[in-house]
């Protein structure tokens, strides 16, 4: 299975802020990485596919970028709707894998 | 516009065999190149893939789970079933169903449904 690690687990930031996650993979998933925005108790909303193509309907804060091992999702001005858990998926290979999560909380 | 409903039993006794169907709208599961799967999410835990199902009912699993799970589509119901065998605590999780295009993203969720395994 290709094991996806996140960093940093949490990221306390402010409104206005540029927030940055990384997501790395243990063997290349060429550019097959979705990103995902989770609210408690809710189901995940696709923010980014195929590494840096926005899906439709997401604010353009929100890009992506990388290929291969290396990925990063960045929202360039934190806005109060954002605080959530965001991840990483890689669809290259199945068993298709989740990074554990980056949570942005509200410093 | 695509919508997706989990529903099922809530609770589920240790040893036997949770039950889930995702009835999708809006939509047909009987459309070319759509895959259809299942994602788990134990209580303050990440996200884990169960397995999925191409609109020809070919399915894939994940291997940690392959002995266990039965994913099947019954397209004149436009629905779609889990099947998990000889459940422990382990296996109590939010599941949701989804949707993805052949090698790509899930770009439509179900709202996800509690199951809890317990006696």
């Amino acid at each position: 299975d290709i094991q996806m690690t996140q960093s940093p687990s949490t990221l306390s930031a402010s409104v206005g802020d540029r927030v940055t996650i990384t997501c790395r993979a243990s063997e290349s998933v060429r550019s097959w990485l979705a990103w995902y925005q989770q609210k408690p108790g809710k189901a995940p909303n696709l923010l980014i596919h195929k590494a840096s193509t926005l899906q439709s309907g997401v604010p353009s804060r929100f890009s992506g970028s990388g290929s291969g091992t290396e990925f990063t999702l960045t929202i360039s001005s934190l806005q109060p709707d954002d605080f959530a858990t965001y991840y990483c998926q890689q669809y290259n290979n199945y068993p298709y894998t989740f990074g554990q999560g980056t949570k942005v909380e509200i410093k | 516009q695509l919508q997706l409903q989990e529903s099922g039993p809530g609770l589920v006794k240790p040893s036997e065999t949770l039950s889930l169907t995702c009835t999708v709208s809006g939509g047909s599961v009987d459309f070319n190149n759509y895959y259809w799967g299942w994602i788990r999410q134990p209580p303050g835990k990440g996200l884990e893939w169960v397995g999925s199902i191409s609109h020809s009912g070919s399915p894939s699993y994940n291997p940690s789970l392959k002995s266990r799970v039965t994913i099947s589509v019954d397209t004149s119901k436009n629905q779609f079933s889990l099947k998990l065998a000889s459940v422990t605590a382990a296996d109590t999780a939010l599941y949701f169903c989804a949707r993805h295009h052949g090698s790509d993203s899930f770009d439509y969720w179900g709202q996800g449904t509690l199951v809890t395994v317990s006696s």
